[in-house]
């Protein structure tokens, strides 16, 4: 069964921080992985997909990285701002079959950026 | 934004009676999914669709239902509502092409007394 683990659970930095989010999963056996933006009371807005065969994913500010063989995601954000604050989730998704679209979240880093 | 529809926003209910949670999507994309998000659990699958009529089952399927009659339309049951299915349920719409992202509506929450 696949698993997905964040870290950290929650981060708090001042505006203008570079930081570093993390999310590692348990088989690496994946179609794809995505990152997602959740602002408290709403849904997920999606930030970067990476393909299995892919190594990094850029938009703007945001860059994803892939390592499948060693089962690790990163999401590095530049120059922080207070409109990043959110929560952010990882989501891998099951190869093949039907278990393509399926997706399996880690539970979120809680992101706040203060003036 | 993915035009995702959910319906209701939120419900209160009483236990013991069913309850039928719908998505509608604008997108025409084939793949439909429903989530539901509880704290300590993050977001669990419950139920997809790959088709019209063709559904399978999730991660946390037990004691729900769905529904697939046209490729707009999702719908969720829940039979017979327990306490433990208060949650807030999520649908998701995507392509079958693997560098398209899924996309999910604003949620629904549902309390079960």
């Amino acid at each position: 069964k696949q698993e997905v683990t964040q870290i950290p659970a929650a981060l708090s930095v001042p505006e203008g921080e570079n930081l570093v989010l993390n999310c590692s999963f348990t088989d690496s056996a994946i179609y794809n992985l995505q990152w997602f933006r959740q602002d408290p009371g709403k849904g997920l807005t999606s930030l970067l997909l990476i393909q299995s065969s892919q190594r990094e994913q850029t938009s703007g500010r945001l860059n994803a990285s892939l390592d499948k063989s060693s089962g690790r995601s990163t999401l590095y954000i530049a120059a922080s701002q207070p409109g990043d604050s959110a929560t952010y989730l990882c989501a891998v998704s099951g190869a093949g079959g039907t278990s393509y679209g399926k997706l399996t979240f880690g539970q979120g880093t809680i992101l706040t950026v203060h003036p | 934004d993915a035009g995702i529809t959910q319906s209701p926003r939120h419900k209160v209910t009483e236990t013991g009676t069913p309850v039928t949670l719908r998505c509608h999507q604008t997108e025409n994309h084939r793949y439909m999914y429903w989530y539901r998000q509880d704290p300590g659990h993050g977001l669990r699958l419950i139920h997809y669709s790959y088709g019209v009529k063709d559904t399978d089952k999730g991660e946390v399927s037990d004691g729900y239902s769905v529904s697939r009659s046209k490729t707009e339309d999702f719908l969720l049951t829940l039979e017979s509502a327990t306490s433990s299915q208060t949650s807030v349920y999520f649908c998701a719409i995507s392509e079958v092409i693997s560098n398209q992202p899924q996309h999910f509506g604003d949620g629904t929450r549902l309390s079960i007394l």
